[in-house]
């Protein structure tokens, strides 16, 4: 089973909105509503930021959301700031009879 | 606070045997499964399996079946990944995670990083 296909790099200026996506098959992300989304900056450990599709844990920033269409997550990052260069990854739900879960091969986000 | 403490850095050569440990806090830790992640130097995150530290009922994923081992002691609270013959190709951050209702991992223990080289 491969990974979930996420864009390599997305970019933006400071201000700006931009939108990370997440494609998998009927079999995890359109089958579930269990994407996750984290965060890791260079050398520290992943941070989730969304989880079941659209929900946020306390303490992540209401300028990310997430969603979901078929078998497309997204994230979308509003208001993009400095702090939010770092690598995204998607995760998915994909059922117990073979992977438990999947990972999106993740996107470097670069704020110009 | 919930937390995931794992072992410090490891460096072996290829053909030996090595058991990291994922040492959870403040929550009751058969209650969740965890997780071990794998990643590799400037690569995406990887998962290998999953554990339920109340019957430790273990789940591989396909690409890592066989060639590691998970384990759980409830009585310390503390995850094992463990592997019987380390080969180059281990080289990575590991990192252990509690898995949550909707298969969201939160923590994260801050990661073990295993070098294998002759």
């Amino acid at each position: 089973q491969s990974a979930l296909t996420q864009p390599p790099s997305a970019s933006g200026s400071p201000g700006q909105s931009v939108t990370i996506s997440c494609t998998g098959t009927s079999s995890d992300v359109g089958g579930y509503n269990y994407v996750s989304w984290y965060q890791q900056h260079p050398g520290k450990v992943p941070k989730v930021m969304i989880y079941e599709v659209s929900k946020r844990p306390s303490g992540v920033p209401d300028r990310f959301s997430g969603s979901k269409s078929g078998n497309t997550a997204s994230l979308t990052v509003s208001g993009l700031q400095a702090e939010d260069e770092a690598d995204y990854y998607c995760s998915s739900y994909a059922g117990s009879n073979n992977l438990y879960v999947i990972f999106g091969g993740g996107t470097k986000l670069t704020v110009l | 606070e919930v937390q995931l403490v794992q072992s410090g850095a490891e460096v072996k050569k290829p053909g030996e045997s090595l058991r990291i440990s994922c040492k959870g806090s403040g929550y009751r830790f058969t209650s969740n499964w965890i997780s071990w992640v794998r990643q590799m130097p400037g690569k995406g995150l990887e998962w290998m399996g999953r554990i339920d530290p109340s019957d430790s009922y273990t789940h591989y994923s396909p690409s890592f079946q066989g060639h590691v081992t998970i384990s759980v002691d409830k009585s310390i609270s503390t995850a094992y990944l463990q592997w019987s013959s380390l080969e180059a190709s281990d080289t990575a951050f590991y990192y252990c995670a509690r898995i949550g209702y909707s298969y969201v991992f939160d923590p994260w223990g801050q990661g073990t990083l295993v070098t294998v080289s002759s």
